[in-house]
């Protein structure tokens, strides 16, 4: 049982680049995140998908895309890096109960990406 | 709208003291679920505990212990006996029961612990 999964570890592109940073979980969750955390900044959400077909922005989406490509994996696309997505990225997943989708979020080790 | 606040920014102490990570949250909701996550250099992000709004009991598990106090809107970390181990970043998070929002984890800034053998 490996949790929740990411790659790649690092990644560095250069200004205008694209990429595609991929998750996947393997607890069953129904629910999955990305975040971003930036120095100072905490955690802020930037997608999330309640589950398997539905994708909803959260507080920063501008810049970035997802696909939840099934049950286990949700990926995060840039589709043109910019020095300001310069950040550390987690995928996080979490079970949602008949009573609302309060249950504790187990997260990836993260993706640290640097645009330069 | 949600927010949480951790005033402590770096927090030192020797091994065997004990600490407190202080957490002050504000929200309009009724319900909602507070969190605690640690985060060591490694950089994963670990889960702690849940509590819900309705229950304010407080919660030990072994050194750990967590302050519940709706009255205050704080939820406080104590780590009791600490451990170099215990050196992380500790975030405090909320987040709404239901409703616009609810799948939002609202994290404060972070606490770094450094714990000195």
């Amino acid at each position: 049982n490996a949790g929740v999964t990411q790659t790649p570890k690092f990644q560095v592109l250069k200004t205008g680049q694209s990429m595609t940073l991929q998750c996947a979980q393997d607890m069953n969750h129904n629910s999955m995140y990305w975040y971003r955390q930036d120095p100072g900044m905490g955690l802020r959400l930037i997608y999330y998908s309640a589950s398997e077909g539905t994708t909803d922005k959260g507080e920063v989406p501008n810049g970035y895309n997802v696909s939840r490509l099934n049950k286990r994996e949700f990926s995060l696309r840039l589709e043109s890096a910019a020095p300001s997505q310069t950040s550390v990225y987690f995928c996080a997943s979490s079970v949602m109960t008949s009573g609302g989708p309060y249950n504790e979020q187990f997260f990836g080790p993260g993706t640290r990406l640097t645009v330069l | 709208a949600q927010k949480v606040t951790q005033a402590q920014t770096e927090i030192s102490v020797v091994e065997k003291e004990d600490v407190t990570l202080d957490c002050v949250y504000e929200t309009r909701d009724t319900t909602y679920y507070l969190f605690w996550y640690k985060q060591p250099p490694s950089g994963e992000l670990v889960f702690l505990i849940r509590r819900n709004s309705f229950d304010e009991q407080n919660e030990i598990s072994g050194r750990y212990s967590w302050n519940f106090q709706k009255s205050t809107s704080s939820f406080n970390f104590t780590i009791t006996a600490s451990q170099v181990v215990d050196s992380a970043v500790y975030f405090c998070a909320l987040r709404r029961s239901q409703g616009a929002g609810s799948y939002q984890l609202t994290f404060g800034k972070g606490t770094k612990l450094s714990v000195i053998p």
